[in-house]
């Protein structure tokens, strides 16, 4: 069975500083992991997937395979930063389904 | 294009009523997945319709069960209610899984309130 931990429910930090979201997972195959990010009343949204290797406003995660991590990153937190971030895992070809996490809330102080 | 839409938004039912939750998915999207997500906690899968068909389920008992349409519009069906289905139900859409990505598009949620 698969697993994803965010250990940190709330995560305050300055405007313009570093930002370091956690998120392990455990999972014995090829995993595909997504961040998923909502923003005040607004739906769910796709932030970025490791597979794309691409960066998001500013965004960027890689995935490593030893530590079994997907971190997200941001080197200067801005304030429309502030959200509720899940990380997300696919067991791969033939699942259908995304396991999450509990979730982390960035809190970006002005 | 409106996304993934679902009705009614809110929902308050009494304990061992039956509800319907409905989903339309993204436009050209083929592919429905249900999520339930109680206060404080992550998205849990309960199944995912293709094809008119549930193609995989999460670990949800049998008073879960869904219907998807021939216009890939789904429902979501839950008998017996108990308090602990309180949870904001979740719709997510995407292209049938090929070989490269499963990205999901989802709804802004049903929330159902039981007493």
């Amino acid at each position: 069975a698969q697993r994803v931990t965010q250990p940190e429910k709330l995560l305050s930090v300055f405007k313009g500083a570093p930002v370091e979201l956690k998120c392990n997972y455990s999972y014995s195959g090829s995993p595909e992991l997504f961040w998923y990010v909502q923003y005040s009343r607004q739906r769910l949204q796709l932030l970025l997937r490791h597979i794309s290797r691409e960066s998001i406003k500013g965004f960027t995660a890689d995935l490593n395979k030893g530590e079994t991590s997907f971190h997200l990153k941001k080197p200067f937190a801005q304030e429309e930063d502030s959200a509720m971030y899940y990380c997300a895992l696919s067991a791969g070809a033939g699942s259908y389904q995304l396991t999450f996490g509990k979730g982390t809330k960035l809190s970006v102080i002005p | 294009d409106a996304g993934v839409t679902q009705s009614p938004t809110h929902l308050i039912k009494t304990r061992g009523q039956q509800v319907t939750l409905r989903c339309s998915p993204k436009s050209g999207h083929d592919t429905v997945s249900w999520y339930q997500q109680a206060l404080g906690q992550g998205p849990q899968f309960i199944f995912q319709y293709y094809e008119e068909e549930e193609r995989q389920r999460g670990n949800f008992p049998d008073r879960f069960s869904g219907h998807q349409f021939p216009n890939y519009s789904s429902e979501l069906n839950v008998n017996a209610l108990l308090l602990g289905d309180s949870a904001l139900y979740l719709c997510a859409s995407s292209l049938v899984w090929t070989g490269g990505s499963l990205t999901q598009y989802f709804g802004p949620g049903t929330r159902l309130t039981v007493l």
